[in-house]
């Protein structure tokens, strides 16, 4: 248990459906991120959010929308996703973003996600 | 393009055998290194850090830094069946952005 919890832990949606992925960090972080991974591919960093302002969009498209309400909860917004977004998707938590921490990353179990 | 490198794999090694893990990075102002093991359908867990060049050493892991190569790695002594996982290797770099190797997968064989 890493302090990091995502819900759900499957998800399977069609094209046209609209969802939310869920995280909550239990850790006291300041900083929280979505990642994204594909097989075959390395982790790729989606959305940065520090003291619950975004600090990084990393060029993702719009069917992805980020909401931070707190330090502790983090979503993404899922709609008209394409089949070539399936993949594990990743919440992680640090303890700042700046780097002075060392900011070691701690990860929730991911969403398993399918789109159809 | 900041990119981290890390062979392709799999590798398999034997259980008791050393299993060595190398990455290389671009980006010459890095200054985190960590390595991440992610068993088959699970999250990635830190499992060592390390910040200046040189060894550190944590119980079977000793991660290896080393600044002016540009090169980090790992080594896992005496490997056990359940050392079997992929291994992710991660730098921050000035930005303080975590950027992911592809990762390699390990097999010891019992």
């Amino acid at each position: 248990e890493t302090g990091v919890t995502q819900t759900p832990r499957h998800l399977v949606m069609g094209m046209t459906n609209k969802k939310s992925l869920k995280c909550e960090q239990h850790l006291g972080h300041n900083a929280m991120y979505w990642y994204k991974q594909s097989a075959k591919k390395p982790l790729e960093l989606m959305f940065v959010y520090s003291l619950e302002e975004r600090v990084e969009n990393n060029s993702v498209p719009s069917r992805f929308s980020p909401e931070c309400p707190n330090s502790s909860h983090l979503f993404l917004h899922l709609h008209t996703l394409q089949p070539e977004d399936s993949a594990l998707y990743l919440c992680a938590s640090s303890q700042d973003h700046s780097g002075r921490t060392k900011n070691i990353q701690y990860f929730g179990a991911g969403t398993r996600l399918s789109v159809l | 393009q900041k990119e981290v490198e890390q062979n392709s794999g799999p590798l398999s090694v034997p259980e008791g055998a050393i299993a060595s893990l190398n990455c290389t990075y671009s980006d010459r102002v890095s200054q985190s290194f960590f390595w991440y093991r992610q068993y088959s359908g699970k999250s990635p867990e830190l499992i060592m850090s390390i910040y200046s060049n040189g060894d550190k050493e944590d119980g079977r892991f000793t991660a290896q830094l080393n600044k002016a190569s540009q090169y980090v790695s790992l080594l896992i002594r005496d490997s056990q069946p359940s050392d079997s996982a992929t291994y992710l290797c991660a730098v921050t770099g000035a930005n303080s952005k975590l950027t992911f190797g592809k990762g390699i997968t390990l097999s010891v064989r019992p």
